[in-house]
């Protein structure tokens, strides 16, 4: 089945303690990116990836950062978490950006920071 | 900025009205737009894309230009459409700008 996993599905953790959260894709795709969601403000695009090693910031990267050593994986990684980074995580990824590629989402990683 | 607004935090129908959401974009070029859905408990998931011209589920949304809209309408709402509604842009690079989200719901 064509899918895009996430793990894990819910954390909580303590400000400071490094975290990361994994994204796994089994349709090829070049495209992956990372998405939070909070209540009020949608989705924000944190990172994203056009293809293997080539990753690039989106809107809100600050705090985060990301690794596409392999076409299929794209981790996002929380070195030190602070509470405002408690969120609503979505991977996602597609054919390519735009062209109107469909993105096709994970279930999403519930994260809380104390 | 490249920005999507979508006004409404919460739209409220009766079963069988006319669903309209709406979106608007700020974007000069000419822009590569969606509508995503999220079911209760399910995955955002695409519903359609404004090149495609295409009817997903009795829902369309014509490209406006000249107003720079996007709004997704429905003729007939039914209990099933109840969801949160994204509308996105690709603004030709190779980032995504979502809106804040609509929830709908359809009342019986």
């Amino acid at each position: 089945e064509a899918q895009v996993t996430q793990n894990p599905r819910y954390l909580i953790t303590v400000t400071g303690k490094k975290l990361t959260v994994t994204c796994s894709q089994n349709m090829n795709h070049e495209y992956m990116s990372w998405y939070r969601q909070d209540p009020g403000l949608g989705l924000r695009q944190i990172y994203y990836s056009m293809n293997v090693e080539v990753t690039d910031k989106g809107d809100v990267p600050e705090g985060y950062k990301v690794s596409r050593k392999e076409k299929r994986n794209f981790p996002l990684i929380l070195e030190s978490p602070s509470p405002n980074q408690t969120s609503l995580y979505f991977c996602a990824s597609s054919l390519g950006p735009g062209q109107s590629y469909e993105q096709y989402f994970g279930p999403g990683t519930r994260l809380t920071v104390t | 900025a490249q920005r999507v607004t979508q006004p409404e935090k919460l739209l409220s129908v009766f079963k069988g009205a006319p669903v309209e959401l709406k979106c608007n974009y700020s974007y000069s070029g000419s822009p590569e737009l969606f509508w995503y859905v999220q079911y209760s408990r399910q995955r955002l998931q695409l519903l359609l894309r404004h090149i495609s011209r295409e009817s997903i589920k009795g829902f369309t949304a014509d490209l406006n230009k000249g107003e720079t809209s996007f709004h997704l309408k429905k003729p007939f709402a039914q209990e099933e459409d109840s969801a949160m509604y994204y509308c996105a842009l690709n603004p030709g690079t190779y980032k995504y700008i979502f809106g804040t989200g609509t929830r709908l719901k359809v009342l019986a």
